[in-house]
């Protein structure tokens, strides 16, 4: 079975940008949960989707948006780019809600993002 | 806030030793607790998953839990100088997300 896909792998963006990220979770998998990892902060949970519904959010401006869309693939948005946005970003995908007992997350590449 | 403290080490054990890597956690609610490794550039790989008070054994690696005393570990036989990564401690409650810790950097010395 094919892992997480996501793409782009690497990005350089200005400040003032805006930047869109995909993610194409394992077959079958219907969550997708969003990560920011930063040498200072390390992995921190952005949202989650399920059925193409927002199920949890973490404590992120809300410059930073998602989607999922119906065949599970999702799309992460950040909006008008700052320079502390450089991160790798990671999905994760998981057959159900992350948060069930038993569910497990596999996570993807990642992308990583620089902010100039 | 839901926290996950881990010792960021490095954690230094020579080659064939046991590495003990420890993990505490707030959420007296958490249910699912997993061990990921991630090797510098790369992302987390999951290395094991528990959910019940015990131990649970996979190859060289021993996932223990306590939640009694709020502490996960996981224990790695043998280690060699390949699991020299970052391990990441992660946890989560019902219905709620993965809250990670900062992870503990181990070093496998030949």
């Amino acid at each position: 079975k094919a892992g997480v896909t996501q793409t782009p792998r690497y990005l350089i963006k200005t400040r003032g940008q805006q930047v869109t990220l995909s993610c194409s979770p394992i077959s079958g998998h219907r969550s997708v949960s969003w990560y920011q990892q930063t040498p200072g902060q390390g992995l921190q949970f952005l949202f989650e989707y399920f059925s193409e519904t927002q199920r949890n959010k973490g404590n992120f401006p809300g410059r930073f948006s998602g989607r999922q869309f119906s065949n599970s693939r999702s799309e992460m948005n950040v909006s008008t780019l700052e320079l502390g946005d450089s991160a790798l970003y990671l999905c994760a995908s998981s057959p159900g809600l992350a948060g069930v007992l038993g569910e497990t997350q596999y996570f993807g590449p990642g992308t990583r993002l620089l902010v100039l | 806030q839901k926290e996950v403290e881990q010792n960021s080490g490095p954690l230094s054990v020579p080659e064939g030793a046991i590495a003990s890597l420890n993990c505490t956690y707030s959420d007296r609610g958490s249910q699912s607790f997993f061990w990921y490794r991630q090797y510098s550039g790369k992302s987390p790989e999951l290395i094991m998953s528990i959910y019940s008070n015990g131990d649970k054994e996979d190859g060289r690696f021993t996932a223990q839990l306590n939640k009694a005393s709020q502490y996960v570990s996981l224990l790695i036989r043998d280690s060699q100088p390949s699991d020299s990564a970052t391990y990441l401690c992660a946890v989560n409650g019902r219905n709620t997300p993965l809250v990670f810790g900062k992870g503990t950097r181990l070093s496998v010395i030949a």
